[in-house]
């Protein structure tokens, strides 16, 4: 089975701030790796599939990177409404196994 | 506009069965790929289940297999998920998501509102 796991778990930042969340999986995925951001209370939405493909309507200061095992999610110049868990999830086979998350806080 | 809504949470014994429901509209459950996810409270998430577009691949969560099953009614535009042999560490929010496959990629992209299971004696 492949694992995913993220770092950090948590991080703090502020407004403005760059930040950049990382990925890895423990065997080759190619770029079957997406990025989802969850709030309190609500469902996930994707950010980034494919390793670096911006879903629509999500703003442009999200974008991902990476391919093989190594990937990383970036949001250059945080917005209050950022503050949020962030999960990666591989999609490579037949699995599609989440990271652990990696919570966003202020 | 896709939506989904989850129902047929409840409270169950171990051991006990259920099955959720995801109702959906603006698409056919038969067009695209559907999922299960779900949310241990606190935790993070975990995929139970996939079921493709066409309904010839199905797979299964580990901690899942020989236990739930996946399926879908074209008629209905429904989607399910039986849950038997229930155990304590399946109490979670459980949500239904359509697979969308493009751009060499694979993800789940929309999400109902979640149904909330709890395992307990």
């Amino acid at each position: 089975d492949i694992q995913m796991t993220q770092s950090p778990s948590s991080l703090s930042a502020s407004v403005g701030d760059r930040v950049t969340i990382s990925c890895r999986a423990s065997q080759y995925i190619s770029r079957y790796l997406n990025w989802y951001q969850q709030k309190p209370g609500k469902a996930p939405k994707v950010l980034i599939y494919a390793a670096s493909n911006l879903q629509g309507g999500v703003p442009s200061r999200f974008s991902g990177g990476g391919s093989g095992t190594d990937f990383t999610l970036t949001i250059s110049g945080l917005q209050p409404e950022d503050f949020a868990t962030y999960y990666c999830q591989e999609s490579y086979d037949t699995s599609y196994t989440f990271g652990q998350g990696t919570k966003l806080e202020i | 506009e896709v939506q989904l809504l989850e129902s047929g949470g409840d409270s169950v014994q171990p051991g006990g069965s259920l099955r959720l429901s995801c109702a959906a509209s603006g698409f056919s459950v038969s067009d695209l790929g559907m999922a299960w996810v779900r949310q241990a409270p606190g935790k993070g998430l975990e995929w139970v289940a996939v079921i493709s577009a066409g309904g010839a691949s199905i797979y299964y969560g580990d901690p899942v297999k020989g236990r739930f099953t996946i399926s879908r009614d074209k008629s209905k535009n429904m989607l399910w998920l039986q849950m038997n042999s229930l155990r304590a560490e399946d109490a979670a929010i459980y949500y239904c998501a359509t697979l969308l496959i493009s751009a060499g990629g694979r993800w789940f992209d929309s999400w109902g509102q979640g149904t909330l299971v709890t395992v307990s004696s």
